[in-house]
C-alpha cells in the first residue's frame, strides 16, 4: 500500500487560508468516504482535525473544513493562527480493515 | 477522561526484542479497535497495522509481518506491541491510537524505541 501524496509544504499569513491536498487512488481515497486528517506539532502525539471526508470532532475549530473529489481529498484551514503551524496528514481507508496515511504537509504561518 | 498512556522510552541492541504498552482508560476497551503508528525521526506516519480488542485478531500492514505482534490484555485494558530481532531501521516512535468508525480519535503520548549498539 502506497503512502498517499501529499505536498511536503503550504503557508500562508495570519487570517488568509491554505488548502493542503491529498491524492491517493480509487482503492482508497476514491473509494471510500473515509478520510480524515491530523494535526501534529512537534514532540506531540497527533491529533484528529476531521474524519469522514469532512466531519470535524467536538472542539476542533470550523476554521478547519474538509472535502473531495475523485481521488483526492483537501484540508482547507480558514482564518490562519499562529498556533496552526504544524504537519498535517491526512488518512484514508484502503480496503480489506488495511489504513494508509499520507505523506504529511509541513504548514508554516508566515 | 479518555486516554492512552504508553511506556516509557527504550533503548535497545540490535537484535533483541521490545515489548511497547498501551494502557487505556476513560472508556470501554473492547468498543474501538487498537491501532499502532510508526513514525521514524524526521518522518511521517505510517500505519502499522491494529487488534480486535474484541477477539484479539491481529491485522498487520504490509511491511509489519513476522517481526511485530500485536496483543491485549482485556483484564488491565492494555494493548502491546512487541518487536523482535530488532534491526537499526526499527528506531522510531511508536504510538497506539484508538479507531472508532474510520477515525484514530484518541491516540497515546508515543514511546520512542532506540535501536543502537
Amino acid at each position: 500500500q502506497s503512502a498517499l501524496t501529499q505536498p511536503p509544504s503550504a503557508s500562508g499569513s495570519p487570517g488568509q487560508s491554505v488548502t493542503i491536498s491529498c491524492t491517493g487512488t480509487s482503492g482508497d481515497v476514491g473509494g471510500y468516504n473515509y478520510v480524515s486528517w491530523y494535526q501534529q506539532h512537534p514532540g506531540k502525539a497527533p491529533k484528529l482535525m476531521i474524519y469522514e471526508v469532512s466531519k470535524r470532532p467536538s472542539g476542533v475549530p470550523d476554521r478547519f473544513s474538509g472535502s473531495k473529489s475523485g481521488n483526492t481529498a483537501s484540508l482547507t484551514v480558514s482564518g490562519l493562527q499562529a498556533e496552526d503551524e504544524a504537519d498535517y496528514y491526512c488518512s484514508s481507508y484502503a480496503g480489506s480493515n488495511n489504513y494508509v496515511f499520507g505523506t504529511g504537509t509541513k504548514v508554516t504561518v508566515l | 477522561q479518555v486516554q492512552l498512556v504508553q511506556s516509557g522510552s527504550e533503548l535497545k541492541k540490535p537484535g533483541a526484542s521490545v515489548k511497547v504498552s498501551c494502557k487505556a482508560s476513560g472508556y470501554t476497551f473492547t468498543c474501538c479497535a487498537m491501532n499502532w503508528v510508526r513514525q521514524a525521526p524526521g518522518q511521517g506516519l505510517e500505519w502499522m497495522g491494529w487488534i480486535n480488542t474484541n477477539t484479539g485478531n491481529p491485522t498487520y500492514a504490509q511491511g509489519f509481518t513476522g517481526r511485530f505482534v500485536f496483543s491485549l490484555d482485556t483484564s488491565v485494558s492494555t494493548a502491546y506491541l512487541q518487536i523482535s530481532s530488532l534491526k537499526a531501521e526499527d528506531t522510531a516512535v511508536y504510538y497506539c491510537a484508538r479507531r472508532t468508525g474510520y477515525g484514530f480519535d484518541i491516540w497515546g503520548q508515543g514511546t520512542m524505541v532506540t535501536v543502537s549498539s
